[in-house]
């Protein structure tokens, strides 16, 4: 089983629709967490980074966390088809080394 | 956020020669980077913790002889894929943090390699 489960998609959305995506984890030491967004061909960009259990909000983007039921989730409001991309979870321990989900890939549809 | 550079960002090289790849912190120092290689369609697959001033770190099934990871200085690690096969053909990107607790890391743009 891996540490970190996330569904590969792909997902499909009208642009303006909410997009939601989710990541379970399986090992309790893990205290960070990370969403990156990857563009076909580029490197992993960082979009949020949460410690705590609760709500973290950057723009259109909402992270939470919910450490009781090992589940992390991203929220996209208001979908562009820029956001067109594949989004990464990914969590780590104090000081170790990120483990990451698949990646699920996201389509926004004018 | 901080910047993390990579280069080459494309390399087409032939078979049995080797390739370096350089990782570059731009604003910060880092002394621990990761090298990931990715298959298209797929995640990251960590390969090596590169370490300054000592060993690097290799994930099982790395080849330590093949990948050689060297991390010079705080800003700058290199992986060297030596004699190179048509199967080392990936993209490879390192990431690293500016340290401390939570180890937030940034990611470079990636290098594309090709090998005929």
């Amino acid at each position: 089983q891996k540490e970190v489960e996330q569904d590969p998609g792909p997902l499909s959305v009208p642009e303006g629709a909410i997009v939601s995506l989710n990541c379970t984890y399986s090992n309790s030491a893990f205290q960070y967490f990370m969403w990156y967004r990857q563009y076909s061909r580029k490197g992993p960009e960082l979009l949020m980074y949460t410690y705590s259990s609760g709500n973290k909000e950057d723009g259109r983007f909402t992270a939470q966390v919910d450490k009781s039921s090992k589940y992390i989730s991203l929220f996209i409001r208001d979908s562009q088809p820029s956001d067109s991309a594949t989004y990464l979870c990914a969590t780590t321990d104090s000081w170790g080394k990120l483990q990451f989900g698949a990646g699920t890939q996201v389509v926004v549809t004018p | 956020g901080a910047v993390v550079s990579q280069h080459p960002s494309w390399v087409i090289c032939k078979s049995g020669t080797s390739v370096k790849i350089e990782c570059r912190s731009l604003d910060f120092q880092a002394t621990t980077m990761f090298w990931y290689r990715q298959f298209p369609k797929q995640s990251l697959m960590l390969m090596a913790t590169s370490n300054e001033g000592s060993k690097a770190t290799y994930e099982q099934g790395v080849e330590k002889d093949k990948f050689l990871i060297n991390h010079a200085s705080l800003t700058l690690s290199t992986l060297t894929v030596t004699s190179a096969h048509p199967e080392d053909s990936s993209f490879y990107i390192c990431s690293a943090g500016p340290g401390g607790q939570g180890n937030e890391q940034f990611f470079g743009p990636g290098t594309r390699l090709t090998v005929l």
